[in-house]
C-alpha cells in the first residue's frame, strides 16, 4: 500500500489567495482527519471524518478553512482567503475500522508558507 | 475534554544509554494510548502503541507502560542509537472511532 497521500509536499503562496490541500487515504480506512502542525500549537485536529460525514469540526480555526470528502478515497482542505498566519505543515491521516484496527497512519505533510 | 500532558519537552541522551518520556492523560475512560515518532521533515510515524488492558508492552530496544490508576504511561528506549532522534509524540483515545488527543511531543536528541 502506497499509505496516505497528501499533495501538494510544498506550497507557496500570497495572502488572499486560495489554498487547496489534498489527501488520499489508505484504501478501506473509512476515518479521515485532518491536522496542522506548527511551533507554537504543536498537532492540532482541525476536523475528522467518518464514513464520508465530518463528524467534529471544533478545530477548524475559521470560517476561512473548509473542508471536504466527497468520496472515500478523496478529501480536500481549503483556506480561503489565506492569511500569513496559516503557514504550517498539514496533515492528513486515515484509520480503518473494526475490530483492533485502530491504527491512525499519517501522511508526509504539506507544507504551507503564505507571503 | 481529555487532555495530554507530555514530559519532558526535550531530552539529550548519549548514545547507548536509555531514554523515558512520560505522559499523563485526564480521562479514565481512554483506553488507547500510541507512541508516534516525527522525523525531520516526515509524518508521525506510529512507533508502538498499548491497550488499557495490559500493563507493559515491548518491542525489540522500545517499552511502553501504562500505569491506569494513575492515569500516566511511559515510553522507554533502551540502548538508544543517532537514528532514534526525533519528536516523539504520545495519544490517548476513548472508545474506537473517537480522535486522538496529543501530547506536546518530546524532541530527543541522541548524541554520538
Amino acid at each position: 500500500d502506497a499509505g496516505v497521500i497528501q499533495s501538494p509536499r510544498h506550497e507557496v503562496t500570497e495572502m488572499g489567495q486560495e489554498v487547496t490541500l489534498r489527501c488520499k487515504p489508505i484504501s478501506g480506512h473509512n476515518s479521515l482527519f485532518w491536522y496542522r502542525q506548527t511551533m507554537m500549537r504543536g498537532l492540532e485536529l482541525l476536523i475528522y471524518f467518518n464514513n464520508n460525514v465530518p463528524i467534529d469540526d471544533s478545530g477548524m480555526p475559521e470560517d476561512r478553512f473548509s473542508a471536504k470528502m466527497p468520496n472515500a478515497s478523496f478529501s480536500t482542505l481549503k483556506i480561503q482567503p489565506s492569511e500569513p498566519r496559516d503557514s504550517a505543515v498539514y496533515f492528513c491521516a486515515s484509520r480503518g475500522s473494526g475490530g483492533a484496527v485502530v491504527t491512525q497512519y499519517f501522511g508526509p505533510g504539506t507544507r504551507l508558507l503564505v507571503l | 475534554g481529555e487532555n495530554v500532558e507530555q514530559h519532558p519537552s526535550t531530552l539529550s541522551v548519549q548514545e547507548g544509554d536509555s531514554a523515558v518520556i512520560k505522559c499523563t492523560y485526564s480521562d479514565s475512560a481512554s483506553n488507547y494510548f500510541p507512541w508516534y515518532k516525527q522525523e525531520l521533515g516526515k509524518g508521525p510515524q506510529l512507533i508502538i502503541d498499548i491497550r488499557s488492558n495490559v500493563g507493559e508492552k515491548k518491542d525489540q530496544r522500545i517499552a511502553v507502560t501504562l500505569n491506569k490508576t494513575a492515569k500516566h504511561f511511559s515510553l522507554h528506549i533502551t540502548e538508544t542509537q543517532p537514528e532514534d532522534s526525533a519528536v516523539y509524540f504520545c495519544a490517548a483515545r476513548k472508545a474506537a472511532g473517537n480522535k486522538l488527543t496529543f501530547g506536546g511531543g518530546t524532541r530527543v536528541l541522541v548524541k554520538p
